[in-house]
């Protein structure tokens, strides 16, 4: 079964430092790969996707995603994080053999940034 | 440009009930997608209509249903609503024929079952 995997529930980090937010995935092929983040009460904004090409994709908000194709894994970095990082952040991922588009979303890790 | 709009906001339904959410798309695409986020987890897909037919569903029962309208415009529709269909309801909307194209979502709207 295809599945999206967040391990941490919750990220703690302080503002100025680096964030990294983790995701790995279980989709036979090489799915498209999204990262999406959720205010509250808000609807998801796109961050940044991995199509082909360079392992390294930088989207909006300075965030820039790494794309491993032997660990399966895209992780989501930010160099230096802002309070107003502060959301939930869902990556998710599309089959190549999907031609209508079916995001399917991890479980979401919620990002604290303190002063 | 305004982009994917929901009604309603909020919505308080008695267990049994029907509910119609409604959905507009951003300004040039034409496909929409549904997707229901429980608390505390990620956006489930419903399924997605193009060209006023649905052509993806996920694993939801038939109480849901949908349609599209010729302005691209869209209905979810549930029936015997049950507590477990509370939840926070999402509309995305893509450029046809861009499956790895990025999905602009609404601001969702949460519905609650008593």
């Amino acid at each position: 079964a295809q599945s999206v995997a967040q391990p941490e529930d919750q990220v703690n980090v302080a503002e100025g430092n680096p964030l990294t937010v983790k995701c790995t995935y279980s989709v036979s092929g090489n799915p498209y790969l999204f990262w999406y983040v959720q205010y509250p009460n808000r609807g998801l904004q796109f961050l940044l996707k991995y199509i082909t090409g360079d392992n390294l994709v930088k989207g909006s908000y300075g965030f820039e995603a790494e794309f491993n194709k032997s660990q399966t894994s895209f992780h989501l970095k930010k160099p230096s994080a802002l309070v107003s990082d502060s959301a939930l952040y869902f990556c998710a991922v599309i089959s190549r053999t999907d031609s209508w588009g079916k995001l399917q979303f991890g479980a979401g890790t919620q990002v604290v940034v303190t002063p | 440009d305004a982009g994917v709009t929901q009604s309603p906001t909020h919505l308080i339904k008695t267990r049994g009930q029907q509910v119609t959410l409604r959905c507009s798309p951003k300004s040039g695409h034409d496909t929409v997608s549904w997707y229901q986020q429980a608390l505390g987890q990620g956006p489930q897909f419903i399924f997605q209509y193009y060209e006023e037919e649905e052509r993806q569903r996920g694993n939801f029962p038939d109480r849901f249903s949908g349609h599209q309208f010729p302005n691209y415009s869209s209905e979810l529709n549930v029936n015997a609503l049950l507590l477990g269909d509370s939840a926070l309801y999402l509309c995305a909307s893509s450029s046809p024929g861009t499956a790895s194209g990025e999905q602009y979502f609404g601001p969702g709207t949460r519905l609650t079952v008593t």
